[in-house]
């Protein structure tokens, strides 16, 4: 039983080059979200999706374009990668419990852009 | 800009004593919170939701609620050295589940 898991786990990538992490998921959650987390700042939620093909912007998107064509697989692109993207990288997918919501988070991708 | 504001710490207690981390927060609104707990180079690992006033017990966790103070604290009963973790407390500001709001976490080292 993975659950989450991201792929690749470390990237070293350059400014401008573009650069996309994976998040795949085996429980068939329909909820997946990607944060970051940076020192200083906490998680914060980039781009959430509600099902396949419906996304949606969280509270730092710009710079980032995601995509689900498949309800386990949620994408997140760095079009042109920034110093400022130098960051670690959490999917998490959420279960309903009752009257709340669960996330469960993936393993992270430490990304640095030099 | 709704916030959710955690003492980053880092809090020490001895093993085998309470460990009170606790968690304020802006929104009136908010629907629901949580508890992570997040290891040094690991990822935020779900232990507490709450979302009713009052207390609920999980084991040696028991997370407290007060909407009317917007209060959120997580108590850990006879501490070890294996609590020793990054606390994160989280509010879910919307019904829908998809804005939850983190704050920066609170360091609890536990010493034998």
């Amino acid at each position: 039983d993975a659950g989450i898991t991201q792929s690749p786990r470390y990237k070293i990538t350059e400014t401008g080059r573009q650069v996309t992490l994976m998040c795949h998921q085996t429980w068939s959650h329909s909820y997946m979200f990607w944060y970051r987390q940076d020192l200083g700042h906490g998680l914060r939620l980039i781009y959430y999706s509600a099902a396949a093909d419906i996304t949606d912007k969280g509270e730092v998107p710009d710079g980032y374009v995601v995509s689900r064509s498949k309800t386990e697989n949620f994408p997140l692109t760095l079009e042109s990668a920034t110093r400022s993207q130098t960051s670690v990288y959490f999917c998490a997918s959420r279960v309903t419990s009752g009257n709340t919501y669960e996330q469960y988070f993936g393993p992270g991708t430490r990304l640095t852009v030099t | 800009q709704k916030e959710v504001e955690q003492n980053s710490g880092p809090l020490s207690v001895p093993e085998g004593a309470i460990a009170s981390l606790n968690c304020t927060y802006s929104d009136r609104g908010s629907q629901s919170f949580f508890w992570y707990r997040q290891y040094s180079g690991k990822s935020p690992e779900l232990i507490m939701f709450i979302y009713s006033n009052g207390d609920k017990e999980d084991g040696r966790f028991t997370a407290q609620l007060n909407k009317a103070s917007q209060y959120v604290s997580l108590l850990i009963r006879d501490s070890q050295p294996s609590d020793s973790a990054t606390y994160l407390c989280a509010v879910n500001l919307n019904q829908a589940g998809t804005a939850l709001i983190f704050g920066k976490g609170t360091t609890l080292s536990v010493s034998s």
